[in-house]
């Protein structure tokens, strides 16, 4: 496609619900990332697939947090039992692979917990 | 661990007047780094990278970035703000061998009629 898609763009949820983000990314691009951007912050790194497995996901905060790309192309970011604390807006980016190559970002998925 | 500072949240200039835009970093290894610019619910759009080949680097929009190493800064200055470019601009640091990128807290642009 022509840029990365998130989806939804918004979700709104009740606290301990579960809910899952998906993230399509630029067409042949092997690197995913997530990234969660709370109000007034810049992004933090969740999670980083290189193909199909996850080779970073030092940046999930706990195991509600889990994240896959089974066919190395769409991923989705599954959090369990959600909490208010995960009001933020979630944010994918995808890249060619390489430590040079440049990250291009969906528009992100606004998640509400209340 | 790499980080990095991005002095002023907030910062206004007036039409015609020059951008400058401070971001400091820290990183044990050579970093490459990078501007990135958010408008109002859109996604991030890279304004520029520098990844260890010309220190002074031209990016899209009008924008310059100057790595100095011995300052452990990598400014966005533009010589003349457009109302165009208020918007919120994030500096982000990367390990050069590493992938993960580690953003500022991000300076709000506003630029003045």
């Amino acid at each position: 496609g022509a840029g990365v898609s998130q989806t939804p763009s918004n979700k709104v949820t009740e606290k301990g619900k579960y809910v899952e983000l998906r993230c399509d990314p630029i067409s042949g691009h092997t690197a995913l990332y997530w990234y969660r951007q709370s109000l007034g912050q810049g992004p933090e790194f969740l999670i980083y697939f290189q193909g199909t497995g996850a080779a970073d996901d030092s940046g999930l905060p706990n195991d509600r947090f889990f994240a896959v790309r089974p066919e190395g192309s769409v991923s989705t970011l599954k959090i369990q039992r959600t909490e208010r604390g995960d009001s933020a807006v979630y944010l994918c980016a995808s890249s060619r692979g390489g430590s040079q190559e440049t990250q291009y970002f969906g528009p992100g998925t606004r998640l509400l917990v209340l | 661990a790499q980080s990095v500072t991005q002095l002023g949240s907030h910062v206004s200039v007036s039409e015609g007047a020059l951008v400058l835009l401070r971001c400091n970093y820290s990183s044990s290894v050579p970093p490459y780094l990078f501007w990135y610019v958010q408008y109002p619910n859109q996604g991030l759009q890279l304004l520029l990278k520098y990844t260890s080949a010309a220190t002074l680097v031209k990016g899209i929009n009008g924008f310059e970035a100057e790595f100095k190493k011995s300052e452990t800064s990598f400014h966005l200055t533009k010589p003349s703000a457009h109302m165009s470019d208020a918007a919120e601009y994030f500096c982000a640091v990367k390990k050069s061998s590493g992938d993960k990128l580690t953003f500022g807290t991000g300076t709000r642009l506003a630029v003045r009629p």
